[in-house]
């Protein structure tokens, strides 16, 4: 079965320190995997995705299949950085369909 | 568009009720999922529908039920409510690329 872990609950860092947010996957297909965010009071949105290879908001991810991992970077952290950030992995359920099972998500808070 | 809408926002029951959260999605999209997101444990998917008429469990299944009459609305039932339902409610679709869109969330609180 499929599992997302994301060790770290809470990651607190200064305005315009580097961040990396971890994720650890286990999968025994090829993994397809997200982050997706959630700023305060505000619904789940995708961040960026492995297949793309885009940085969106400075942040990057680079699926590394040897550590199964897809930690998330970025180089200097904003305020409005803080937010819940989830890894998700998607994989497929039942007689079709996709679906994505989510890490326990950390909580990055930046401080000015 | 308005994307996936959910309502509604908040709602406290007491053991043993039933309610209905909604779920709308006005980008025609088939896919559509239900989760749960519980402090600390991610969110994990109660059910999930494939299209119009086709509905098929999750990982929590347990305690709930759907349905899917058409593409639009994908509502989730909870016919006796137990505190281990106190949670905050997702609905998603999936459009290209596999992203998910997601609802703004149904907090729900049973005692």
């Amino acid at each position: 079965a499929q599992r997302v872990t994301q060790p770290e609950k809470l990651l607190s860092v200064f305005k315009g320190a580097p961040v990396e947010l971890k994720c650890n996957y286990s999968y025994s297909g090829s993994p397809e995997l997200f982050w997706y965010v959630q700023y305060s009071r505000q619904r789940l949105q995708l961040l960026l995705r492995h297949i793309s290879r885009e940085s969106i908001k400075g942040f990057t991810a680079d699926l590394n299949k040897g550590e199964t991992s897809f930690h998330l970077k970025k180089p200097f952290a904003q305020e409005e950085d803080s937010a819940m950030y989830y890894c998700a992995l998607m994989s497929l359920w039942g007689n079709a369909g996709n679906m994505l099972t989510f890490g326990g998500g950390t909580r990055l808070m930046v401080k000015p | 568009n308005a994307g996936v809408t959910q309502t509604p926002k908040f709602r406290i029951l007491k053991i043993g009720q039933s309610m209905t959260l909604q779920c709308t999605q006005d980008m025609n999209h088939n896919y559509m999922y239900w989760y749960r997101q519980d402090p600390g444990m991610g969110l994990k998917l109660i059910y999930y529908s494939v299209g119009a008429g086709i509905t098929d469990k999750g990982e929590v299944p347990n305690g709930y039920n759907v349905s899917r009459s058409t593409t639009e609305d994908f509502p989730l039932r909870l016919e006796l409510a137990a505190p281990s339902q106190t949670s905050v409610y997702f609905c998603a679709s999936i459009g290209q690329g596999n992203e998910q869109y997601f609802g703004p969330g149904t907090r729900l609180t049973v005692t």
